[in-house]
């Protein structure tokens, strides 16, 4: 399965402020997604990024607040905009191996908005 | 309601005993099952997943999915304190892109 890398792996950020997470990958995907998973809550999927094209929002998540980034087939980025303590989570990236099946899933950012 | 409904435990058992873990879920087009294990502060692991019904063995772990119950079950045999962790389910209806993940269930094996 694939190897996923995420930068930074921890921080803290006062509100108002962005931060874009990283997210690397070993091999080239064609899709990788994007979590946010609060705690007590279950993993919410934020968007999916395809190479070449625009990310894809869920419902409650846009554009604006979580620009996100795909340049090539093995990296993309998710930037946490005008931050609030709400937006205090785990950022986790995930990529399908259609190979193998499954997707799998990369360390994850820890968010804490002061 | 939930989509998927997962039992947030902790759920408490001593090393060597058999585990069950499970999850419900309302949607009848999930055709994708899958079962993660998460450490603390560690992403997701993928243990297994299964397609349609029936069941899946690989070594301690076996998955069950019961479509017609909208029922799936992890069973861990031979528990050890390292399968301490949180289980997540999850299930797709368009194979292994838009996951509907469980709350998760935390497990804690004593020695």
């Amino acid at each position: 399965s694939a190897v996923i890398s995420q930068k930074p792996s921890r921080d803290i950020c006062q509100r108002g402020t962005s931060l874009t997470i990283q997210c690397q990958v070993d091999s080239q995907v064609t899709m990788m997604f994007w979590y946010r998973q609060q705690p007590g809550q279950s993993l919410t999927l934020i968007a999916t990024a395809n190479q070449g094209s625009e990310a894809t929002y869920e419902s409650g998540f846009v554009i604006d607040k979580f620009p996100i980034s795909r340049p090539n087939l093995t990296f993309s980025t998710l930037t946490v905009s005008n931050m609030s303590p709400e937006d205090s989570s785990i950022y986790l990236c995930s990529v399908e191996d259609s190979g193998t099946g499954g997707q799998y899933f990369g360390p994850g950012t820890r968010l804490t908005v002061t | 309601q939930k989509e998927v409904e997962q039992d947030p435990g902790p759920l408490s058992v001593p090393e060597g005993a058999i585990v069950s873990l499970n999850c419900t879920y309302s949607n009848s087009a999930f055709q994708y099952f899958m079962w993660y294990r998460q450490y603390s502060r560690k992403g997701p692991e993928l243990l297994m997943y299964t397609y349609s019904s029936g069941n899946k063995e690989d070594g301690r772990f076996t998955a069950q999915v019961d479509k017609s119950s909208k029922y799936i079950s992890l069973f861990i045999r031979d528990s050890q304190p390292s399968d301490s962790a949180t289980y997540l389910c999850a299930m797709s209806d368009t194979g292994f892109q838009k996951l509907v993940f469980g709350t998760g269930t935390r497990l804690l094996v004593s020695p």
